[in-house]
């Protein structure tokens, strides 16, 4: 079965970086696009952008670009998702996940949530 | 394409019947999807191409609408459904709703 396992909780200073991890199981890592998604506390649900295992292709919402880098380890199965010059304002919880196809579709594959808090 | 979702916050009984609704800025041809959230926890599917019930998703919980128009229906309110709700469109890039939340009454 698909899993999607997401590293545990980090606590950083402003100013530093923290790297994210989202190990995939129970598929082939390079035909489906991983997603990342953020959520801050009580808020909404926003897509940060995706990377393809398959040729490491990526793209950042607008809003995102600067902050979030998107890397894979094909050998391991896994996404990474390095932010950068943390603030208290990135402190939430991210989130990657898997569409139902490799195209537009639905996204039942969810990994379990990174919270990320930003704290001197 | 935008998303409106509504009500923001709801609160019902147990037992009760609720409904949720996502309003697209342009039609979206049923591509769109239910996710229930609790605190802490990533996003759960619920329902599909707009009416599709995922599997293991209890049939309490059923998908209507078609173009810019759908709603997520509860019927016999649970405790376990307390939650919020997001809708999600895949049609054209993906946007998400901005989410309900459900309580108890």
């Amino acid at each position: 079965q698909v899993q999607l396992q997401q590293s545990g909780a980090e606590l950083a200073k402003p100013g530093t970086s923290v790297k994210l991890s989202c190990k995939a199981s129970g598929y082939t890592f390079t035909s489906y696009y991983i997603y990342w998604v953020r959520q801050r506390p009580g808020q909404g649900l926003e897509w940060i952008g995706y990377i393809y295992p398959g040729n490491g292709g990526s793209y950042y919402s607008e809003k995102f670009k600067g902050k979030a880098t998107f890397t894979t380890d094909t050998s391991s199965s896994t996404a990474y998702m390095l932010l950068g010059s943390l603030t208290p304002e990135d402190s939430a919880y991210y989130f990657c996940a898997r569409r139902f196809y490799s195209s537009p579709s639905w996204f039942p594959y969810w990994g379990q949530g990174t919270l990320v808090t930003v704290s001197s | 394409i935008r998303m409106t979702q509504s009500p923001a916050s709801l609160s019902a009984s147990l037992g009760e019947t609720v409904n949720i609704e996502c309003l697209a800025s342009e039609d979206i041809y049923s591509d769109l999807a239910w996710y229930q959230q609790k605190p802490g926890k990533s996003p759960q599917l619920l329902i599909y191409n707009a009416k599709s019930l995922q599997n293991g998703v209890p049939s309490r919980f059923s998908g209507s609408g078609s173009g810019t128009q759908y709603s997520l229906k509860i019927n016999s309110l649970q405790s376990d459904d307390v939650a919020t709700y997001f809708c999600q469109q895949y049609n054209n890039y993906d946007t998400f709703g901005a989410g309900t939340k459900l309580e108890l009454k």
